[in-house]
């Protein structure tokens, strides 16, 4: 079952603006993680933030967790064409929750226009 | 290289074929997880070892799927009698470590098409 949710589902901007996609999820986490899947295959770790961090700062990336509303936002900045791809917030369970297998949501498509 | 790889990278079979997917994980990494991912849609998880031991296979759909991985490195996803609704692509995942701190590596995933 999925338990992210993105929004926007597809997201189309020029080049240079920032992107923003959002997540929300249900049960209670140890980290949540953001990936981008180029053409439907393999999944590129982008950044993780843990339950006990409110923002994180990668490159271009602002990632931002509010465990009270259960929720996440990616931002890239000053986007690029190679940006383009589907991205996916994806859960990691509390700890002492089992396998610590991912469930990620349904990804949000962005197209970043030249 | 020093990542997760996968084999075949596609794999076209008839409805009822026997198929296997192959995982190499990232060496030293105990924990590997399967993964599939329909179009349109998030990977799901499918199973979980950590060493040699199934210690998760939740997600399994149904009897027809099994996997293996007798030496704790290399693992085996099996599809028997293989379905058009089995069309997706497997992707593997390895992650260094028992608990959940540290980050999953993907492969570029398994293309399955049954026609």
């Amino acid at each position: 079952s999925q338990q992210g949710e993105e929004d926007p589902q597809a997201l189309s901007i020029q080049e240079g603006e920032n992107a923003t996609m959002n997540c929300s999820y249900k049960t209670s986490i140890n980290n949540l993680q953001w990936y981008r899947q180029n053409s439907g295959r393999g999944l590129v770790h982008l950044i993780l933030i843990r339950s006990n961090e409110r923002e994180k700062h990668s490159g271009r990336l602002r990632v931002t967790l509010d465990t009270s509303k259960k929720s996440s936002s990616l931002l890239i900045t000053a986007s690029r064409a190679a940006d383009t791809a589907s991205y996916f917030c994806a859960t990691d369970p509390a700890l002492g929750a089992g396998s610590y297998q991912l469930t990620f949501g349904k990804g949000t498509k962005l197209s970043v226009i030249p | 290289g020093a990542g997760v790889s996968q084999t075949p990278s596609n794999k076209v079979t008839e409805k009822g074929k026997y198929v296997e997917l192959r995982c190499d994980p990232i060496s030293g990494h105990t924990a590997l997880y399967w993964y599939r991912q329909s179009l349109g849609q998030g990977p799901e998880f499918l199973i979980y070892f950590q060493g040699t031991g199934a210690a998760d296979d939740s997600g399994l759909p149904n009897d027809r799927f099994f996997a293996v991985r007798p030496e704790g490195s290399v693992s085996t996803l099996k599809i028997q009698r293989t379905e058009r609704g089995d069309s997706a692509v497997y992707l593997c995942a390895s992650r260094k470590g028992r608990i959940g701190i540290n980050e999953q590596f993907f492969g570029p995933g398994t293309r399955l098409t049954v026609l």
